[in-house]
């Protein structure tokens, strides 16, 4: 087990680019999650897997965000045409079903600096 | 809406003094409650968790907080604070039904600790 991975860990990008993160969860979990953290912030909550249903998407995630997860196991968070308020660190959660709801084990994050 | 205030951005310590570290929460139903710990370069980390049962509970590495339901707190303390403690510090609320949760988090409260 060697915990939530995530990719690229640092990301630099001009505005109106494209970018794609890569969360590779625990295996054996099913739940996975998305959060945004923006410096001097806690974490906000982006979206929701169980599996590969995506089941809860925030307000906050505007069109331009979109999140899989195909086969159940790994998630992309695709931003399209960044903006520089887009500037931020993605973190990838996940946990089991078993867990209690909020349990999560995170990953170190991708930093996206939008220029 | 629920919410989550961490008063104090920043708390400055010495090693081997006591630690306690504010968290007021708004919500209406019974609260799932987190402290997270976030050091740099590393994921969040969940040090403990209160659902239910005894309003005082124990966390990883020394640490632990009490749910006083009157006052809608969930403090964080420490007997006796080790440099190694460094890091921000979040607290969240566990938003939602079943086991679909999110979690609403603080601001933060960031801890330094002099030798």
């Amino acid at each position: 087990d060697t915990g939530v991975s995530q990719d690229p860990r640092h990301k630099i990008t001009k505005r109106g680019q494209n970018v794609t993160f890569r969360c590779d969860p625990i295996s054996e979990h099913n739940r996975l999650y998305w959060y945004r953290q923006t410096l001097g912030q806690g974490p906000e909550f982006l979206t929701y897997f169980q599996n590969e249903a995506q089941l809860e998407k925030s307000r906050l995630l505007s069109d331009r965000f979109s999140a899989e997860r195909p086969k159940g196991s790994f998630s992309t968070l695709e931003i399209q045409r960044t903006e520089q308020g887009d500037s931020a660190m993605y973190l990838c959660a996940s946990s089991p079903d078993s867990s209690t709801p909020g349990v999560l084990t995170f990953g170190a994050g991708s930093r996206l600096t939008v220029l | 809406a629920q919410s989550v205030t961490q008063p104090d951005i920043h708390i400055t310590v010495s090693e081997g003094a006591s630690l306690e570290l504010r968290c007021n929460y708004s919500y209406g139903a019974t609260p799932y409650l987190f402290w997270y710990v976030q050091s740099p370069g590393q994921g969040l980390q969940l040090l403990l968790k209160y659902f239910s049962g005894d309003t005082l509970v124990q966390g990883i590495k020394g640490f632990e907080a009490e749910f006083k339901r009157s006052q809608s707190s969930f403090n964080l303390r420490k007997p006796s604070v080790h440099w190694s403690d460094a890091a921000e510090y979040f607290c969240a609320v566990g938003e939602g039904a079943g086991n679909n949760r999110k979690l609403i988090w603080g601001l933060g409260t960031s801890l330094a600790v002099n030798p």
